[in-house]
């Protein structure tokens, strides 16, 4: 069975400084993986995704992430944070052909960004 | 462009009330998803439908009913409430087939309190 492991429940960090979020994953297959956002209040906004080919990928507002096969990991990085990136934060796995959609979501880590 | 849009937002209900939420997407996509969102577990999934007439699963169905009329509406029917019930609910849906059908939008969320 599939699974999503984020090991940081809370992470503070301060705004310019880097961020790294972790994710690993369980899989039988190369999975598709994504990470997505979630502000207060908001539903899930979908930050990255990836699919197959270059392992770094770009997302919006200034995020990226690397997939790693050998540590099925699937990190979440953005050199300078800014205050608005205070949110919660979780990765997904998702992808073989009798699951289309249906994600496996991590329990999420929540983002506090301190001036 | 509307999205993905739930109703209502909020709810509060007494224990044993039934209610019904209610989820429509005007992006024409075939797949919908009801998750639910519960502090510290991620979201998991109730119920997904892969078009309109077909319903199926997810992790976590007892005591949810859904129905797939037509393309647009996915609505989950709450049948006697129970206090586990309370939760934050996400509506989602995707473009059918292949790797799209993992790229998920979602609704706001509609938080119901079950007292």
């Amino acid at each position: 069975a599939q699974s999503v492991t984020q090991p940081d429940i809370h992470i503070t960090v301060s705004e310019g400084a880097s961020l790294e979020l972790r994710c690993n994953y369980s899989y039988g297959a190369t999975p598709y993986l994504f990470w997505y956002v979630q502000s207060p209040g908001q539903g899930l906004q979908l930050l990255l995704k990836y699919f197959s080919g270059d392992t770094l990928v770009q997302g919006i507002k200034g995020f990226e992430a690397e997939f790693k096969r050998s540590q099925s990991s699937f990190n979440l990085r953005k050199p300078s944070v800014h205050w608005s990136d205070a949110a919660e934060y979780f990765c997904a796995v998702g992808g073989t052909t009798d699951s289309w959609g249906k994600l496996q979501f991590g329990a999420g880590t929540q983002v506090v960004v301190t001036p | 462009n509307a999205g993905v849009t739930q109703t209502p937002k909020f709810r509060i209900l007494k224990i044993g009330q039934s209610m019904t939420l209610q989820c429509t997407q005007d992006m024409n996509h075939n797949y919908m998803y009801w998750y639910r969102q519960d502090p510290g577990m991620g979201l998991k999934l109730i119920y997904y439908s892969v078009g309109a007439g077909i319903t199926d699963k997810g992790e976590v169905p007892n005591g949810y009913n859904v129905s797939r009329s037509t393309t647009e509406d996915f609505p989950l029917r709450l049948e006697l409430a129970a206090p586990s019930q309370t939760s934050v609910y996400f509506c989602a849906s995707s473009p059918r087939g292949g790797s799209g059908a993992n790229v998920l939008t979602f609704g706001a969320g509609s938080r119901l309190t079950v007292l």
